[in-house]
């Protein structure tokens, strides 16, 4: 059974456009919504995340909405750069950290060309 | 967040020998530690929950005996792939949680096993 699913699972866009991917989940007790970035040969990084108290968090050129409701969420990178092409993962877990486990997406492959 | 040490980034061994992965949380004590694998082009699977001064928690389908974990300390967590084969051969990532500021992951280790 797959908790968080996320679409598109790839995605091109043209330098200083938007970006946007999508993640739906399932469990109501989830409670701590992070999305992480990842380069080729690397470890996940952690770029933003959102609690279900707040419907959008924004932090530079990158935004969280979220809609507990639909229990759906979304990143939005504004003026995409070819430096953000990467691989995003939307995630879930009750609670934020400690010994609550996340639960990922699939993933998407984001390339922004020059 | 915190600040996750893995070692080593890369490794190659022989088929039917051991391996060591280390993972260290250099500014956090961390009761619980998490390792992940992933397959190219895939997303982080969990494989289990470390546990300081306890047994690890493995998740379904991942083989105790093959993927032992040790948390002997507060900042020490290791993933060690016993009589490797080349089906193991992957990307190992452990993360660290904590309550405010989310997980943070490690760098990596790229296992081949030939």
């Amino acid at each position: 059974q797959q908790q968080v699913k996320q679409s598109p699972q790839s995605l091109i866009v043209q330098k200083g456009g938007i970006s946007i991917i999508n993640c739906a989940y399932e469990n109501t007790a989830f409670d701590y919504f992070p999305w992480y970035q990842q380069f080729p040969g690397k470890g996940p990084a952690l770029l933003i995340a959102i609690r279900p108290d707040v419907s959008e968090k924004k932090e530079g050129r990158f935004t969280i909405s979220f809609n507990k409701s639909a229990k759906q969420f979304s990143l939005h990178i504004m003026d995409s750069q070819p430096g953000d092409s990467a691989t995003y993962f939307c995630a879930a877990s009750k609670g934020g950290g400690s010994n609550y486990k996340l639960t990922f997406g699939k993933g998407t492959l984001l390339t922004v060309n020059p | 967040g915190a600040v996750v040490s893995q070692h080593p980034s890369r490794v190659i061994c022989k088929s039917g020998t051991s391996v060591k992965i280390e993972c260290r949380s250099l500014d956090f004590q961390a009761t619980t530690m998490f390792w992940y694998r992933q397959f190219p082009k895939q997303s982080l699977m969990l494989m289990a929950t470390s546990n300081e001064g306890s047994k690890a928690t493995y998740e379904q389908g991942v083989e105790k005996d093959k993927f032992l974990i040790n948390h002997a300390s507060l900042t020490l967590s290791t993933l060690t792939v016993t009589s490797a084969h080349p089906e193991d051969s992957s990307f190992y990532i452990c993360s660290v949680g904590q309550a405010r500021n989310g997980y943070t992951f490690g760098s990596g280790t790229r296992l081949t096993v030939v």
